[in-house]
């Protein structure tokens, strides 16, 4: 089975700052993937990082870069120079890698909810 | 292109009535997921297809919910004899093929409210 912990639910930066939106994680699975995504008010689901379990490097997409550190189980989420627009809900999120029987289906965390003040 | 479509929109109906609601995903990507959102449970997965099969039905949350897939695209999530507790969101996505196989692409949802 698969587990996504958020433990924030809310977190407050000013624009123009740095944020991390924290996320740990439990999984058997000897391979798998890491996401982020952002649902703003308007409830679509917009995707914004992915990470593989065998990738060297830590994920960045622009302001977002991901966190990953495997031996902790963790896959932060980094946003730079917040924006007024960031303000949303954040979920972190994990699939199974190929032919595991986790593969199809995200498995999400509870959410963040991040305000960004002017 | 277009992005994944869901509809209805919105949908309200009576407790006891079944529902179908559709999804289109992107055009050429073989794999589709349902997912519902309710506050209580927060976003759970129900059912993946890989071209019209479903390898994964683990999440659907009683034998009242089905959901098909024909030709490859449009899928129909179908809820029989609604409860109330059956009220969420229920999101489609669709990802493709080949190297970007794991980023799903979420349609805008379609709110149940059962009465």
């Amino acid at each position: 089975a698969q587990k996504i912990t958020q433990t924030q639910p809310g977190m407050f930066v000013q624009e123009k700052e740095a944020v991390t939106l924290d996320c740990t994680y439990d999984t058997s699975d000897p391979s798998y993937g890491l996401f982020w995504y952002k649902q703003p008010s308007s409830g679509e689901m917009i995707f914004l990082i992915y990470q593989g379990s065998y990738d060297q490097q830590n994920a960045t997409e622009g302001r977002y870069s991901l966190n990953f550190q495997k031996a902790r189980k963790s896959a932060n989420l980094v946003i730079s120079a917040s924006q007024l627009g960031d303000s949303a809900m954040y979920f972190c999120a994990m699939r199974g890698g190929a032919g595991g029987t986790s593969y199809g289906k995200l498995t999400f965390g509870q959410g963040t909810i991040l305000t960004v003040h002017p | 292109g277009a992005g994944v479509s869901q509809s209805p929109s919105n949908k309200v109906t009576e407790k006891g009535k079944d529902v179908e609601l559709r999804c289109d995903p992107i055009s050429g990507h073989t794999a589709l997921y349902w997912y519902r959102q309710s506050l209580g449970q927060g976003l759970e997965f129900l059912i993946y297809f890989q071209g019209n099969s479903a390898p994964d039905k683990s999440g659907l949350p009683s034998d009242r919910f089905s959901a098909e897939r024909t030709g490859g695209s449009v899928s129909t999530l179908t809820i029989q004899r609604t409860q109330q507790e059956d009220s969420a969101v229920y999101l489609c996505a669709s990802s493709p093929d080949g190297t970007r196989s794991y980023e799903q692409y979420f349609g805008p949802g379609t709110r149940l409210t059962v009465t």
